[in-house]
């Protein structure tokens, strides 16, 4: 079965800090990777996916995340963390191989403060 | 707005009714799926259908049936409600599935909030 943990519920940063999102996974296999953002009464966004190639991806709103297969980790990170970027954060995992569901972490909150 | 409509917003119904969620994909999409959102549980994954057809079941209650109709959209029935079911329910839809479209991105709708009371 496929997993993914978010250990961290809350995560707070000041403005114009760096900011990261930790999220680990456990799949059969190699896995497709997701961050998705919910704002209040929205639904989830997607900022991005990892799928072959270059461990660092840039996605929407000048995140990115890295991908360590060793680490079997995919945390999303940001150069300098914006009032607005204050949302639920979720990580998802997808198999390759066969049929797999898309499987999504608990979420963390990310608080940034002025 | 996502392309992804849920009706109702918000729900509000007593122990043991039946209600009944809907969902439009996104013009093109032909797959739906359905998850549920609480607190405790975070969000999991209920059901899947293509084109018509079931493709994949997560935990889902047996007193809860999903169908996709003809012209794409779905419905979520939940029926002997209990407490408990107070939750937020997202639709998503993404473009098709087959082997190798796994990386297909999902759009969710805005959701619909049932509250049991």
């Amino acid at each position: 079965a496929q997993s993914v943990a978010q250990p961290e519920d809350q995560v707070n940063v000041a403005e114009g800090n760096p900011l990261t999102v930790k999220c680990t996974y456990s799949v059969s296999g190699n896995p497709y990777l997701f961050w998705y953002v919910q704002y209040p009464n929205r639904g989830l966004q997607f900022l991005l996916k990892y799928i072959t190639g270059d461990n660092l991806v840039k996605g929407s709103y000048g995140f990115e995340a890295e991908f360590n297969k060793s680490q079997t980790s995919f945390h999303l990170k940001k150069p300098s963390a914006l009032v607005s970027d204050s949302a639920l954060y979720f990580c998802a995992v997808r198999a390759r191989t066969g049929y797999s569901t898309l499987t999504f972490g608990k979420g963390t909150m990310l608080l940034v403060s002025p | 707005d996502s392309g992804v409509t849920q009706t109702p917003k918000h729900l509000i119904t007593a122990t043991g009714q039946r209600v009944t969620l809907r969902c439009s994909p996104r013009s093109g999409d032909l797959s739906v799926y359905w998850y549920q959102q609480s607190l405790d549980q975070g969000l999991q994954f209920l059901i899947q259908y293509y084109n018509g057809e079931e493709r994949a079941k997560g935990n889902i209650l047996e007193r809860f049936s999903a169908q996709q109709f003809p012209d794409l959209h779905s419905e979520l029935n939940l029926s002997s409600l209990e407490l408990g079911d107070s939750a937020l329910y997202f639709c998503a839809s993404s473009v098709a599935y087959r082997q190798g479209t796994g990386a297909n991105v999902l759009t969710f709708g805005a959701g619909s909030r049932l509250t049991v009371l």
